[in-house]
């Protein structure tokens, strides 16, 4: 059973120009939450969502930033017009959740996209 | 509000020393806790997690880690230090209701000295 996947693993964009992610959950994962990692510093939460629906978007910067997670496909964090300030690792992490399970379910992290901008 | 703090970015131990990351949360209602270990550019991965029952949880790589609601702690020990374990490592909580946003610790660097 493949882990959570993300690519491309080290983006490279200058400022000004979109940046997208990509984020393959577990197989039978329903629900994925992107975090991210400025340098020497822990994660922040940024997105939960289900197929088709955002779940929980408080914390994702209110200019610029969009995720989605499609009926069919992975989820994307696009990033518009990027600034340095958004260099980062940016996490995906996926979770089963079964019905009446909530929170208790483990969140598996994918490897991250290390994003640079010049 | 939730907070979790992780005393000391840096911890530095010998080969077959006893490990001890501490953490400590705020929370105001009884929280899920868990420790993730990330070794150098990679993702993060579950070391143990806390939600109900037992209090003195065992996880992977022969660490285990205790919930003490009275201290509000959730620290991580390791009887014998290996060099393999040298990583950063992150405490997180989580709301038992509501939005399932891990929240997390600002880290601790695990050095291992031979």
């Amino acid at each position: 059973n493949a882990g959570v996947m993300q690519n491309p693993r080290h983006l490279v964009r200058r400022r000004g120009q979109e940046a997208r992610l990509r984020c393959s959950p577990m197989k039978g994962h329903s629900h994925v939450y992107w975090y991210r990692q400025l340098p020497e510093e822990g994660l922040k939460f940024m997105v939960y969502l289900q197929k088709e629906n955002i779940i929980d978007e408080s914390g994702m910067p209110k200019e610029r930033f969009s995720a989605e997670f499609p009926k069919e496909g992975p989820s994307i964090l696009r990033i518009q017009q990027v600034v340095r300030g958004d260099s980062a690792a940016y996490f995906c992490a996926s979770s089963p959740q079964r019905p009446g399970r909530v929170a208790t379910d483990t969140q598996y992290f994918g490897p991250g996209t290390r994003l640079t901008v010049l | 509000a939730q907070s979790v703090t992780q005393l000391g970015s840096h911890v530095s131990v010998s080969e077959g020393a006893l490990v001890l990351l501490r953490c400590n949360y705020s929370s105001s209602v009884p929280p899920y806790l868990f420790w993730y270990v990330q070794y150098p550019n990679q993702g993060l991965q579950l070391l143990l997690k806390y939600t109900t029952g037992a209090t003195l949880v065992k996880g992977i790589n022969g660490f285990e880690a205790e919930f003490k609601k009275s201290e509000t702690s959730f620290h991580l020990t390791k009887p014998s230090a290996h060099m393999s374990d040298a990583a950063e490592y992150f405490c997180a909580v989580i709301r038992f209701q509501g939005a399932q946003k891990l929240v997390f610790g600002q880290g601790t660097r695990l050095t291992i000295n031979p």
